[in-house]
């Protein structure tokens, strides 16, 4: 089972450059979420959503733009990356809310 | 702002022993849930145990337990028989304020090592 999928695993950046950071799940799953982790931070969420074709914001959106045009995608965008945006990012996916979080195994993003 | 707290930065045990990993967190909801993840060298994060609000026994999974002290908002984790596969940060997490959306607040973890 390939549960949560993320795609890069790494990557660098220069201070300006745009990403997309993708993830996949095929688990069905309605709610997904993008968190950043920053040492000593926990982790932190970015954007989510509850279903294809929503997405909200959470407690550190600015700098990203999200999308879920597909149920089992979840795309989180970098328009104009900055240092500040190096962290390790990950996304998440559940079925139902507060039931079990299954997680991506992270993209270590640095920007220089 | 809905806080969760975890006070132990590090902590260490040896194999075999038991530890408890400490958590405070901050709600006005009657609702929510509790969890506590566990995140190894690996980077994966994997949901270790979880507690609903409502119910009054506290939950285990084999060596894991915890301590639920609702009306202290204290969510202690127990480790039972400790092995070397348990290093790893550790991080308490409930349900964020409003949590219709599903989300979790986490807090900063605590790194625990397991010394042989």
């Amino acid at each position: 089972n390939a549960g949560v999928t993320q795609t890069p695993k790494f990557r660098v950046l220069k201070t300006g450059q745009s990403m997309t950071l993708l993830c996949a799940q095929d688990m069905n799953h309605e709610y997904m979420y993008w968190y950043r982790q920053d040492p000593g931070m926990g982790l932190r969420l970015i954007h989510y959503s509850v279903g294809e074709g929503t997405t909200a914001k959470g407690e550190v959106p600015d700098g990203y733009n999200v999308s879920r045009l597909k149920k089992q995608n979840f795309l989180l965008g970098l328009e104009s990356a900055a240092p500040s945006q190096t962290s390790v990012y990950f996304c998440a996916s559940e079925f139902y809310r507060n039931t079990e979080a299954f997680f991506g195994q992270g993209t270590r993003l640095t920007v220089v | 702002a809905q806080t969760v707290t975890q006070s132990q930065p590090e902590m260490s045990v040896q194999e075999a022993e038991t530890v408890t990993l400490s958590c405070t967190y901050d709600t006005s909801e009657n609702n929510y849930y509790l969890f506590w993840y566990k995140q190894p060298p690996s980077r994966q994060m994997i949901l270790v145990i979880r507690q609903e609000a409502y119910k009054q026994q506290n939950a285990t999974e084999n060596r894991f337990s915890v301590n639920f002290q609702k009306a202290a908002k204290s969510f202690s984790l127990k480790i039972s028989d400790s092995q070397l596969g348990d290093t790893a940060m550790y991080f308490c997490s409930t349900t964020r304020r409003g949590g219709s959306q599903g989300n979790l607040i986490f807090g900063k973890g605590t790194k625990l090592s397991v010394k042989p």
